[in-house]
């Protein structure tokens, strides 16, 4: 699991509230990733972080914000969790020298939306 | 726009006998193609990787893929399957410059009989 932690690892929580998932890496990687699991979907990426304080979105980053304020963790925000975003979502880290699209992922967080 | 099609939501093989998943790319660039495997409520696992080295890439647990330009495939092959090689498949692509945008495909359903 190259290092990574996701916490919580499993939440259930209502439609309407704030939710926070929290990745956390020991390793000192640059990149780090935020993705989402659905079935018939594979992954999609949400966001990703080149640094800290530097982020950018990926391909379903709507209803999603993500912060890095230091290097280790990289949070990621439902500012007002909906039912669509009942998921399993995995965070991934890059490790430098083997390119930023040989990734490792974590253990995932599920999130049920009721 | 690049995308990767797996061509079989469900493989089902016996034990012992050879494991064929299939997969086809588009991409404008020179693409890098990855293979993960991920065990039921489990994270992902990175089982190879082809980045231009080599057109026979070979990866964990004796698994191989053979990269066909001309066929745009990039297909997943194991001689002899193992009850614990039932999980799901992603084929996986990457542009270069993409800062690690990964398209995964839907992933294709390993079953093993024994």
């Amino acid at each position: 699991d190259a290092g990574i932690t996701q916490s919580p690892r499993h939440k259930v929580t209502e439609t309407g509230t704030p939710v926070t998932l929290r990745c956390h890496q020991t390793e000192n990687h640059r990149y780090m990733y935020w993705y989402r699991q659905d079935p018939g979907h594979g992954l999609r990426l949400i966001h990703y972080s080149y640094g800290v304080k530097d982020t950018d979105k990926g391909e379903v980053s709507d209803g999603y914000s993500v912060s890095r304020s230091k290097t280790e963790d990289f949070l990621l925000t439902l500012e007002s969790a909906t039912s669509s975003q009942t998921s399993v979502y995995f965070c991934a880290i890059s490790v430098a020298g083997e390119g930023t699209d040989t990734q490792y992922f974590g253990p995932g967080t599920r999130l049920t939306v009721l | 726009a690049q995308s990767v099609t797996q061509l079989d939501s469900h493989v089902s093989v016996s034990e012992g006998t050879p494991v064929l998943l299939r997969c086809n790319y588009s991409s404008s660039y020179s693409p890098s193609l990855f293979w993960y495997v991920q065990h039921p409520n489990k994270g992902l696992q990175l089982l190879l990787k082809y980045t231009s080295a080599a057109t026979l890439v070979k990866g964990i647990n004796g698994f191989e893929a053979e990269f066909k330009k001309s066929e745009t495939s990039f297909h997943l092959t194991k001689p002899s399957a193992h009850m614990s090689d039932a999980a799901e498949y992603f084929c996986v692509v990457s542009e270069d410059g993409s800062q690690g945008n990964l398209i995964f495909g839907k992933g294709t359903k390993l079953s093993v009989k024994p």
